[in-house]
């Protein structure tokens, strides 16, 4: 069983499009985060939520809105997409001092 | 503001032999320590990790690290080095919870020749 898990693994779409990540998690975790990972491979946090509260925004675009309709679900939903949100993004859930990540999905903007 | 440097952009080793991946950290208190690891089209695992006690720390797949407050370093080791440690390393600085947050390295891509 995939403790972290997101979907879709792999999306390309063209700018301006409107695209959604879905991520869920059966550890039963308060926290889930949304990382963005760049082309050089920098992994910076963009969202945490802590029992479907936002706890953590950094400066991401209002385009970018997470929605966490229940604790163990953070979804990702980006408006009008552009070629500079190319990148990995990953889905990761907390408890204690760990971070469990998700596999990733990778979003191609053409 | 925390911040974590690892000097090493890539890395390359011979299958067999000894490997030591750098990392340096800034934090205002005592720090959370951690090493992950992203093997090629996969999510981050994780190695090990430090909090608090004894300064060196084991970790899975043999690896180990090391924490020196008066370095401000956490370097990772491993005595003997693996065809399938080819991946990024990550090591990461910070606490987790409520408004908390970990803050990554830019990562070290380890590759091993035969």
């Amino acid at each position: 069983d995939t403790a972290v898990s997101q979907t879709p693994k792999y999306l390309v779409t063209q700018m301006g499009n409107d695209k959604s990540i879905k991520c869920e998690q059966n550890l039963g975790h308060d926290t889930m985060y949304w990382y963005k990972q760049d082309s050089k491979k920098f992994l910076k946090i963009m969202f945490s939520y802590n029992n479907k509260e936002l706890i953590i925004n950094e400066t991401v675009p209002n385009r970018f809105s997470p929605k966490s309709p229940d604790k163990a679900h953070l979804n990702l939903h980006i408006n009008s997409l552009e070629l500079g949100d190319s990148a990995v993004y990953f889905c990761a859930s907390s408890a204690g001092n760990t971070i469990y990540f998700g596999e990733g999905s990778w979003l191609t903007v053409v | 503001a925390q911040s974590v440097t690892q000097p090493d952009i890539h890395i390359t080793v011979s299958e067999g032999a000894s490997l030591e991946l750098r990392c340096n950290y800034s934090y205002g208190a005592t720090p959370y320590l951690f090493w992950y690891v992203q093997s090629p089209g996969q999510g981050l695992q994780l190695l090990l990790k430090y909090f608090s006690g004894d300064t060196l720390v084991q970790g899975i797949k043999g690896f180990e690290a090391e924490f020196k407050r008066s370095q401000s370093s956490f370097n990772l080791r491993k005595p003997s080095v693996h065809w399938s440690d080819a991946a990024e390393y990550f090591c990461a600085v910070g606490a987790i919870g409520g408004y908390q947050k970990v803050t990554f390295g830019t990562g070290t891509k380890l590759q091993v020749i035969p």
